[in-house]
């Protein structure tokens, strides 16, 4: 089974921190993404990447930054955490197979609460 | 303009019944994938069903089936024979293949709700 895991499932941070998200998974997949998730907004890209030390901006990457130095894991960073980022970050990874019906495996998210 | 619209923010429906989730897509790229996750009260994203743009059948999956309209531009989800485990937050979801790196872009979701 695909295992994308994302190293902390709860974190509380104060305004003005760095804070560094990890995600990795272990399928050797080229693609790697990261959302937020908002009541009412559903899941909103934020930056993806679709090879080591390949950044794309998605939707929403004010605020945002990534790193991938390696396949398997992807970082998401927030330079100086704001409150407006308080939110559930889901990571997620797939295959580049261009069939189109890869679909994208998720770990288990990180609910961010920034005070 | 959103590019997937989920209008229904939150459903009931008796279980053992039927319940069809809307989904309607806007996109000018021939070729599309349409997908459909399910989020349970524990947050994990499950991928529930999958249909192409090309595909001529509507996509099944078990209790699970995709209702294609692509000139309506819909992809309801249909789930038979409701059970209480099917509680959950569902969205749907869109690929371009115009667009970068696999990229999916979701709508605001549907919490469903099945009660006794």
């Amino acid at each position: 089974d695909v295992k994308v895991t994302q190293s902390s499932r709860y974190l509380v941070k104060r305004t003005g921190e760095k804070v560094f998200l990890e995600c990795v998974q272990d399928m050797d997949h080229e693609n790697m993404f990261w959302y937020r998730q908002d009541p009412g907004l559903g899941l909103r890209l934020i930056y993806f990447s679709y090879d080591v030390k390949m950044k794309e901006k998605g939707d929403i990457p004010e605020g945002y930054s990534v790193s991938r130095e390696k396949k398997e894991r992807f970082s998401l960073i927030l330079e100086s955490a704001s409150t407006n980022q308080t939110s559930m970050y889901l990571c997620a990874s797939s295959p580049t197979r261009d069939r189109g019906n890869e679909k994208l495996f998720f770990g288990s998210g990180t609910q961010l609460s920034v005070l | 303009a959103q590019k997937i619209t989920q209008t229904q923010p939150g459903m009931f429906v008796q279980e053992k019944e039927a319940v069809t989730l809307d989904c309607t897509y806007d996109t000018s790229d021939p070729s599309y994938g349409l997908f459909w996750y399910k989020q349970p009260s524990s947050g994990e994203m499950i991928f529930l069903i999958y249909q192409g743009s090309y595909d001529q059948q509507n996509a099944t999956e078990g209790r699970y089936s995709l209702n294609f309209q692509k000139a309506r531009k819909s992809a309801n989800l249909v789930i038979s024979a409701s059970q209480l485990g099917d509680s959950a937050m569902y969205f749907c979801a869109m690929r371009e293949r115009g667009g970068g790196g696999n990229k999916l872009t979701f709508g605001t979701g549907t919490q469903l709700k099945v009660e006794l």
